[in-house]
Parts: C-alpha cells; structure tokens; sequence
C-alpha cells in the first residue's frame, strides 16, 4: 500500500532553515511527481511545487522561488524540501503529496500526515 | 494565478440530507478539478478528480459534476462522517490552486 511518511514537527528560529522528508513506500517513487503544500490555519491550502525523482526535475510556484528547495534521493526513496530564511509567515503545516498524471487533468492520491513548522525566537 | 472561489464557506447539514459545495474558477479550466475531504488534525483525502471521476474506495453518495468554470461537489444523504473541510483544486494551470474551503458540521 502506498505511504509518505513525513518527519516530525519542527520549531526553528526566524532567519533559519529546516529541511523536512518525506519517505515513500508502496510504489516506484521515481514514477510520480512529489508535490509539496502549505497549510496555514484559517489560510487554505497553497501548492508550493513539485519535483519528478525519476531526473530530479523541479517546478515552483513563483511565490515559493528562493523560499522553498525541493530535492529527492533515490536510494532511500525520500524527497526533502528545504525552507529558508524563515520568518513567522513560514509558520505552518507542510504536506507531501503524490501527483498523477491522467495526460487531461492531474490529481494528488496520497498525501503524507503533514509537518508542522513553528517559527519562533 | 487561477482563483478559486469555493461556496458557502460553511454549511449545516441534517443527517441523510443533501448537500452541494460549489466551486467556480476565474477562467475555465477543462474539468481538470479535483475535491478532497479533510478531516480535523488529519491531512486532505481524494474524493473526485477530474470533475466527476470517483477515486477508488470514497462512498457513492460522493458525486462531482461541472464544466467551463464552474463546478460542484454533491453528498447525497449526509452521514456522521462527512463533517470535514472540503477543497477544491484546479490543475489546469500553474499555480495549481485551490479553493478557501467549506466547513460542513452535521447538524
């Protein structure tokens, strides 16, 4: 069965980084986008980018360049996101998410149990 | 950037009773939407994609339907388990958005 297990809750302080995982098992992780999302309370949900583990492509939302760095290791079939220079509005929850590509519309099917990120001196 | 605009932004609903979630996007989008359900401290589950498609083991009292730029999340006969937040999500473009959400309690 699939499952994105994702590390654990992080607090850091404003001008950091963090770099939280997200480990795939269950399917051929270099087969499907990884995608990343950002949850604020009371915010929605905002989709920061993805990466393709097959050969390491990337795609941002704009807002999220020079924010959010998206790498992936095969081996251990883990896809990371770095967060940098980090202020209270990095505040939130952070879910992985599997893409799928239906060639006319897309979908995410499975979604890791997410990472809260606390920003705070 | 496609907006979402997703109403109401909460709604009671009785047992058995029907509900609908609308979802209407800034520019048309070609089905390519999606509805996920999510239930409180846990993360965004798939319900429908690509409008109307059911994904595999969500009830069929779940139904989606729409075109162009607008569409709708129906449940027909609300159940206990249905209070949740619901999203919509357009991927027709980048940014892929979402929708603000709808808060559905069980009256």
């Amino acid at each position: 069965q699939v499952q994105l297990q994702q590390s654990g809750a992080e607090l850091v302080k404003p001008g950091s980084s963090v770099k939280i995982s997200c480990k795939a098992s269950g399917y051929t992780f270099t087969s499907y986008d990884m995608h990343w999302i950002k949850q604020q309370p009371g915010n929605g949900l905002e989709w920061i980018g993805w990466i393709y583990p097959g050969n390491g492509n990337t795609k941002y939302n704009q807002k999220f360049n020079g924010k959010a760095t998206l790498t992936a290791d095969k081996s251990s079939s883990t896809a990371y996101m770095q967060l940098s220079s980090l202020t209270s509005e990095d505040s939130a929850v952070y879910f992985c998410a599997r893409g799928v590509d239906g060639t006319y519309y897309y979908y995410f099917d499975y979604w890791g149990q997410g990472v809260m990120v606390t920003v705070s001196s | 950037d496609i907006q979402m605009t997703q109403s109401p932004a909460s709604l009671s609903a009785s047992l058995g009773e029907t509900v609908s979630i609308e979802c209407l996007a800034s520019e048309g989008i070609s089905n390519d939407l999606a509805w996920y359900q999510q239930k409180s401290g846990k993360s965004p589950q798939l319900l429908i994609y690509a409008a109307s498609r059911l994904q595999d083991g969500v009830p069929s009292r779940f139904s989606g339907s729409g075109s162009g730029t607008r569409y709708s999340l129906k449940i027909s006969g609300m159940q206990p388990e249905d209070e949740a937040d619901y999203f919509c999500q357009q991927s027709y473009k980048y940014p892929y958005t979402f929708g603000a959400g709808t808060k559905l309690e069980l009256k």
